[in-house]
Order: structure tokens, then sequence, then C-alpha cells
């Protein structure tokens, strides 16, 4: 089976911009959750969804949103974009959301300019 | 709050050292508790998990124990290799009606042939 995909891989924006990051969980897996890994740091929570309900919400500002499609697949929206978005989103599935592993993807880097 | 302590990197190693990387977590309740490892220019991968006080969680002769009385989980491997140059992310999950992980801050390991 395939595992989680991201895309795009690499994104170049420039200050003020929006950008949309694209997820496809693992097959079967309802849960799906949104990290940022700013370099040299461990992931912190953005966001998780489960059945496209917003399930948890991370410390992070208005500007970031999020959804989840009928086919369990999301996209990350990020407005107004700053220099400190520049990071790797990571997206994460697992199967359901009580007590599962997260299985991770291989992040799309975002660069701010 | 919820918390993850890692030890201080970088860590350069000779290959078939013995591998220590110290990881202690401050948490209400009883969370489960991962290691994750990412290697260069890629997402995290799965190394290992312990869901309960006193699991031994084991991967690709990677361990950790998960001990309640010092909430600690560190990870041990007898004898490295070169390929396990990666960085190491320790990282707990608590069910407060969102499944997030609450990772630390990675240790970058170099092991030297």
């Amino acid at each position: 089976d395939a595992g989680v995909t991201q895309s795009p891989t690499h994104l170049i924006k420039t200050r003020g911009q929006q950008v949309t990051l694209r997820c496809s969980p693992i097959s079967g897996h309802k849960s799906v959750s949104w990290y940022q890994q700013v370099l040299g740091q461990g992931p912190q929570f953005i966001f998780q969804y489960y059945e496209k309900e917003e399930r948890g919400r991370g410390n992070f500002p208005d500007r970031f949103s999020a959804r989840q499609f009928p086919n369990y697949s999301s996209e990350l929206n990020v407005n107004a974009l700053l220099l400190g978005d520049s990071a790797l989103y990571l997206c994460a599935s697992s199967p359901r959301i009580e007590g599962e592993t997260q299985y991770f993807g291989p992040g799309t880097r975002l660069l701010v300019l | 709050g919820n918390s993850v302590t890692q030890m201080e990197g970088p860590v350069t190693l000779s290959e078939e050292a013995f591998l220590t990387i110290n990881c202690t977590y401050t948490a209400t309740g009883y969370p489960s508790l991962f290691w994750y490892v990412q290697y260069p220019g890629e997402g995290l991968q799965l190394l290992l998990k312990a869901t309960k006080a006193d699991d031994k969680g084991s991967n690709k002769g990677f361990e950790a124990t998960y001990r309640k009385e010092t909430t600690s989980f560190h990870l041990e491997k007898g004898s490295v290799q070169v390929s396990d140059s990666a960085v190491y992310f320790c990282a707990l999950s608590r069910i407060q009606g969102a499944q997030k992980l609450v990772f630390g801050q990675g240790t970058r390991l170099t092991i030297n042939p």
C-alpha cells in the first residue's frame, strides 16, 4: 500500500502570498494531522481532522486553516505568508482518532522570501 | 502542560559503539511514547513505540523502555552503523479531544566508519 503522499514537494513564495498544501492519507485512514517543522526543531502540531471535522488545533494564528474532503484527503492553507512560515510541513495519517500511531508523509518544504 | 526533553546534540560515535539518547517527558495521565527518525531530506519514520508503563519498544536493533517512575523513554542500540546517522525525535501522544504528538527538539546522530 502507498504511504502518505504530499504535494508539492517544494514551494517558493513571497511574503503576503497564500499557499495551499495537499495530503493524501494511507488508504483506510480517516484521520489527518498537520505539523510544522522549522529547521533544527521538532515538529509542532497545527491541526487534526477526523471524518471531515476539525478535532484539534495547535497554537497557530488564524492565517492557518485546513479542511478534509470526503475521500479523507486534506489541504492546509496559509494566508498572508510571513518569512517565519518557512518550514517543512508534514502531514500524518492514522486509522482513527484514538490510540493510534501516526504515519508521516515526506513533507512539503516551503520557503518564503 | 505536556512536554518532551531530549538529550542535547549533536552526538558523534564510531561504528559499532553503544548508543544512548536520553528522553524525559512531562504529561498528565499515561501518554503513549514514540521514537521517530528523520533521514536527511525526508519526513519522519516511526522507529518504535510503547503504550504503557514497563513496555519495551524495539525495532532494527533499537530499544526503549517506558519508565513511569522516572518519566523516561531512553533510546538504546548496542552497535550502531553508519546507516543509523539521522535525527532522532522522542514524542508523546495524549488523547484530549485530539490525538496530537508533542515532540522533543531532536538529537542529530552521526556515525563515523
